[in-house]
Formats: C-alpha cells, structure tokens, sequence
C-alpha cells in the first residue's frame, strides 16, 4: 500500500530557530511531492512543488528537497516565525495507481514560540 | 483572482438528508477533485475528474456522487447523509498538465450530519 508518513505529529519551537519537517513515503516510483500549509479552519496553501526529477525547491524562506530512492522530503524553514504556525502537509503523487491522486501525510502541527 | 471556491462554507443536516455541495474555479483547470479530511485520517480522495463530463472513483467514493456537467463546476452529492460523513470536505483542481502540475485548493465545507 502506498502511504505517506509525516513524524513528529505536532511540534513546537522557539522563535527564530531553523526547522526541519519530514516527509516519508513508501515507494520511490513517484512523479512528483507536494508541501501544503493549513491554518485552522482554512483550505491548503501550497507551498512547494518538487518534480521527481528535481533534487530541491526554494521560496523564500523555504527549502523543500527529495530523494527518492530512500523515499524521503524535508522541508526546511529558516528563521522560524510565530506566524509560520499551522499544520504543514506533505502529499505524494505516485506514479502506479490512478495518477491523478496525491496521496496526503496526516501532517506536522508546528507552533512557533515568541 | 477567487481560484477554487467551495459552497456553502458550513452545514448542518440530519441523517437521511441529501445535499449538494458546489465546486467552482476559475482558472480554466482541466483536473478536479473531492477530499474528505478527518481527524487522525488526514486527506482522502472521494472522486475525481480528468475533464468535462468524466468522473472517476477515489479512495473512499462509496455513499457520495458527483458530476462535472461544466468545466468549471464539479458537484458533491450525499444522496442520504449519514453521520459517518460528517467531515471538512475540499476541492482542488489543476491544470491540464495534470500530474505535473499542483493541486489548488478550496477553503472547505465543514459538514455535520446529526
């Protein structure tokens, strides 16, 4: 079965230090990984997209990158601030299966302590 | 520019009741979708459509029905609600590339069945 696993569940930070939030996924034939944010009670905002064949995206003040042959993404975020709270979601696009599907992490809550 | 709008934005019904919930997006997107998001479950894919007037089963479809009679509008119906459905539902769409392409997400509508 094709998951994706996001560990810790919740996570919280002081002000300013530099994250790093993990994505794993269970089979490394995918076309491409996609990092959302959610606020509560708000739809996803998606952050960063990585194409299978690319090693890393960058926005700003994040960093996501992939390597899939041991089916593993990390986003990274520098600086952290009290407004990057939410819950950051990792979702894969598998290449077997029906392809149009992402197939969603339960998410990392962070909380950025001032 | 409104993106993926979702209506209504919040429901309440009794089980038994049915429903229509409306997807709209301006962006000329080829691809729509359907999640449910739970507590614990994370996102799960309910139907899909690669274009007008196709659909296609998700991961959990089994009480829900949707169309997609313009490119535009993609509908969610619960013919008769149960309280197994109460959740936070979104829609997404993205372009016609599809699979190389992000997902663009709706606020939701959070759904109670009493």
């Amino acid at each position: 079965k094709q998951e994706v696993t996001q560990i810790p569940a919740a996570l919280s930070v002081p002000e300013g230090e530099n994250l790093v939030l993990n994505c794993s996924f269970t089979d490394s034939a995918i076309y491409n990984l996609q990092w959302f944010r959610q606020d509560p009670g708000k739809g996803l905002t998606s952050l960063l997209l990585i194409q299978s064949s690319q090693r890393e995206q960058t926005s700003g003040r994040l960093n996501a990158s992939l390597d899939k042959s041991s089916g593993r993404s990390t986003l990274y975020i520098a600086a952290s601030q009290p407004g990057d709270s939410a819950t950051y979601l990792c979702a894969v696009r598998f290449q077997t299966g029906a392809n149009s599907k992402l197939t969603f992490g339960k998410g990392i809550t962070l909380s950025v302590r001032p | 520019n409104a993106g993926v709008t979702q209506t209504p934005k919040f429901r309440v019904l009794k089980t038994g009741q049915s429903m229509t919930l409306l997807c709209a997006q301006d962006m000329n997107h080829e691809y729509m979708y359907w999640y449910r998001q739970d507590p614990g479950m994370g996102l799960r894919l309910i139907h899909y459509s690669v274009g007008e007037g196709t659909t296609a089963k998700g991961e959990v479809p089994d009480g829900y029905n949707v169309s997609r009679l313009k490119k535009q509008n993609f509908l969610l119906g619960l013919e008769s609600a149960a309280p197994s459905q109460t959740s936070v539902y979104f829609c997404a769409s993205s372009s016609i590339q599809g699979i190389s392409q992000p997902q663009h997400f709706g606020d939701g509508t959070r759904l109670s069945i009493l």
